[in-house]
């Protein structure tokens, strides 16, 4: 069964630190992508990076760079010189294509609170 | 990316009644979902609302419960019928251009059943 695993709750971070937020994903489907997502306290979900499993480089989007490792199953999101703007939930999600429709779903993992302290 | 809308922004309700949320986006998109966000958990994929046709929906979302409409390439309502108090959640809709683009939320509607 397809499953995306964050094993980080929660995460406290110095603020202009760097941060790793871990994903792993477990799917036989050779056709795949995998996403970030952050979810301030607001709720709405804002779109930050995407990487296809074809992809031969990692994705980068300004600060945030995605750590593509497909022989580990894992799709780690780093954040470069965090911001208290940074405080958020974060979400990774894989994209799988359903055999009818073409249409895809996405598959959460349960998130990690990442708190940035002055 | 597209602008998405949806409405109401949250809502509070009496169970046992109906709540229709509508998604609104700024140009035409291909697939339209809607999501579902119960407190302090991740998000659930409730159904994939098809453009002139029945929605599909995922294990354990049925249609009666959750009736869907989408009359057109920019519009989707998501209805949450005979509500109970675990339907408290937020719902989001989501679009995305193509099967394998990223897929781009509405900000949600936070409902409260009492």
């Amino acid at each position: 069964a397809q499953k995306i695993t964050q094993t980080q709750p929660g995460m406290f971070v110095q603020e202009k630190e760097a941060v790793t937020l871990d994903c792993t994903y477990d799917t036989s489907d050779p056709s795949y992508g995998l996403f970030w997502y952050k979810q301030p306290s607001s709720g709405e979900m804002i779109f930050l990076i995407y990487q296809g499993s074809y992809d031969q480089q990692n994705a980068t989007e300004g600060r945030y760079s995605l750590n593509f490792q497909k022989a580990r199953k894992s799709a780690n999101l780093v954040i470069s010189a965090s911001q208290r703007g940074d405080s958020a939930m974060y979400f990774c999600a894989m994209s799988l294509r359903r055999s009818t429709q073409g249409a895809q779903k996405l598959v959460f993992g349960q998130g990690t609170r990442l708190t940035i302290n002055p | 990316s597209a602008v998405i809308s949806q409405k109401p922004s949250r809502d509070i309700c009496q169970r046992g009644t109906s709540l229709t949320i509508q998604c609104q986006v700024d140009s035409q998109v291909t697939m339209m979902f809607w999501y579902r966000q119960q407190p302090g958990q991740s998000l659930t994929l409730i159904a994939t609302a098809n453009q002139g046709s029945e929605a599909t929906y995922e294990s354990g979302f049925v249609i009666d419960k959750f009736p869907i409409s989408r009359p057109n390439l920019t519009f989707s309502t998501l209805t949450v019928s005979n509500m109970s108090p675990e339907d408290s959640s937020i719902y989001l809709c989501s679009v995305a251009e193509a099967p394998d683009n990223e897929q781009f939320f509405g900000p949600g509607t936070r409902l409260t059943v009492l």
